[in-house]
């Protein structure tokens, strides 16, 4: 199936640090988007990723489409407390020459920042 | 402009009692789709629909069924539920294309005792 292996599980990092994390697949899409999700609320979009290479920012995120279309990388700089949260890759793939793409999610990454 | 509507926020069920989760969107979405979500599992497909009248299963489609009877809502059905249905439950709408995002409800969490 479409399966997204993303990486790390957990981190737990100091305030101030940047993190990386990374979606992996083995399959190709057409669209990767990173999503954060605070406690008992749904997951919110970061940043949408169009074009393999294509390498994105918003503030202090930035996130690439990796070249072979089957990776992602999502990097946050000088982290800080509010950034706690579980962060998601998703990709789309267009099936079959459709334009209606399933939506497929990782495992997500939980991130705690220590101030 | 509600987005992504979902009812109940909560509920609690017995094993083998049925219900329908709700799922509207006001956003002239094609795509809507229905989640779970446990703890170390992230995010897993149940059904989806990429327009009205079409459905298709997911990755966890067992023990649900679903009904897009219109542009706006999406609903999910569990006939008998079972303990191992207790989950946070995600409904996500999508325009339907590559270059979108997916906007998600506020969420479902459903306990079956």
């Amino acid at each position: 199936g479409q399966q997204l292996n993303q990486s790390p599980q957990s981190m737990f990092i100091q305030e101030g640090e940047d993190v990386s994390m990374n979606c992996t697949s083995s399959s190709i899409f057409n669209t990767w988007l990173w999503y954060k999700q605070d406690p008992g609320e749904g997951p919110v979009l970061l940043i949408a990723l169009y074009k393999a290479g294509e390498l994105t920012s918003n503030g202090r995120l930035t996130a690439q489409f990796g070249i072979t279309r089957k990776d992602s990388f999502l990097n946050i700089s000088a982290s800080i407390p509010s950034d706690v949260g579980i962060y998601f890759c998703a990709g789309i793939l267009l099936a079959g020459g459709t334009s209606y793409g399933k939506l497929t999610f990782g495992q997500g990454t939980i991130l705690t920042v220590h101030p | 402009n509600a987005g992504v509507t979902q009812t109940p926020k909560f509920q609690v069920l017995k094993t083998g009692q049925s219900m329908t989760l709700q799922c509207a969107q006001d956003m002239n979405h094609n795509s809507m789709y229905w989640y779970r979500q446990d703890p170390g599992m992230g995010l897993r497909l149940i059904y989806y629909s990429a327009s009205e009248g079409t459905t298709d299963k997911g990755e966890v489609p067992n023990g649900y069924n679903v009904s897009r009877l219109n542009k706006r809502e999406f609903s999910l059905r569990l006939e008998s539920a079972a303990p191992s249905q207790t989950s946070v439950y995600f409904c996500a709408t999508h325009r339907g294309d590559m270059n979108t995002e997916a906007f998600f409800g506020q969420g479902t969490r459903l306990t079956v005792v």
